[in-house]
C-alpha cells in the first residue's frame, strides 16, 4: 500500500510555543489530505480537510488561527499547532488519500505525532 | 446527524471467529471501511465495502449491507496479534471520513 510519513513522531513542548508536524505522502501525490486527532480510548476526529494550493476546510469547534494547515505541495502537509497548551496534548494522525486503483479509494494514515504540551 | 456504533469491546480465543458489527446513520454514503489499530500506531487499512455484499480478503472479510446501515468484519483464525482496535469509517456524502470510536478486540489463549 502507499506510504505516509510524519515528522516529528513525538514531541514535548513547553505551553506557548508552537509545533510544527510535518505529513508527506512518499510514493503517490496526495491533492488532499486530512488531519485527525485522536485522545486515549477515543476515535479519530476529522480536524481539517487540507487540499493542495487552496486553503484548508475545518471542521466545528477547530479554530483555524490555532491550527495552521499549509498544503504546499502534493507530497507535503504541515499542521502548526500555535501557542499549544496542554488540554493541545494529544495524538495527532494526517492521512493522504490515494486517488490511484480503478475502484477503491482509500486513506492511508502517516504514523502519528505524539504532541505533549507541559 | 452523523452516527457510527460499534460495541466498545470484544473477547475472543484463539482460533476462533470474531464478527465485529457496526451500524452507521450518515448524511450520504459513499462506502465503508475497516481500520485496524494497535495500541500508540495509526490506524492501517482493512477493507472497503461500497457495494452490498462480502468482500473477502484471507482471514479477514467485511459485508456491507447498505439498506440496513449495516456492515461487520469477520475475522477468522484468530492469531494473539489481531488484539487491536477496529474502527469502522464511513465516508459521507460530502467524501468525509468519519470514524466509529472502534472496537477494542482481546484475543485470548
Amino acid at each position: 500500500g502507499a506510504v505516509v510519513s510524519q515528522h516529528p513522531s513525538r514531541v514535548i513542548c513547553k505551553s506557548g510555543t508552537s509545533v510544527k508536524i510535518e505529513c508527506r505522502s512518499l510514493d503517490f501525490q496526495a491533492t488532499t489530505m486530512f488531519w485527525y486527532r485522536q485522545f486515549p480510548k477515543q476515535s479519530l476526529m476529522l480536524m481539517a480537510t487540507s487540499n493542495e494550493g487552496s486553503k484548508a476546510t475545518y471542521e466545528q469547534g477547530v479554530e483555524k488561527d490555532k491550527f495552521l494547515i499549509n498544503h504546499a505541495s502534493l507530497t507535503l502537509s504541515t499542521l502548526t499547532v500555535t501557542s499549544a497548551h496542554p488540554e493541545d496534548s494529544s495524538f495527532y494522525i494526517c492521512s493522504a488519500r490515494d486517488l490511484r486503483g480503478a475502484v477503491q479509494e482509500t486513506q492511508y494514515f502517516g504514523p502519528g505525532t505524539r504532541l505533549l504540551v507541559l | 446527524g452523523q452516527n457510527i456504533d460499534q460495541p466498545t469491546e470484544m473477547t475472543a480465543t484463539e482460533g476462533a471467529i470474531v464478527q465485529i458489527n457496526c451500524t452507521y446513520q450518515t448524511s450520504g454514503f459513499n462506502g465503508l471501511f475497516w481500520y485496524q489499530q494497535h495500541a500508540g500506531e495509526a490506524p492501517t487499512f482493512l477493507s472497503y465495502n461500497v457495494l452490498d455484499g462480502l468482500e473477502e480478503k484471507g482471514r479477514f472479510s467485511s459485508f456491507l449491507s447498505r439498506s440496513k446501515g449495516y456492515s461487520y468484519l469477520l475475522l477468522k483464525e484468530l492469531q494473539m496479534k489481531d488484539s487491536a482496535s477496529y474502527l469502522c469509517a464511513v465516508k459521507t456524502g460530502g467524501f468525509k471520513t468519519i470514524f466509529g470510536a472502534g472496537t477494542r478486540l482481546f484475543v485470548k489463549a
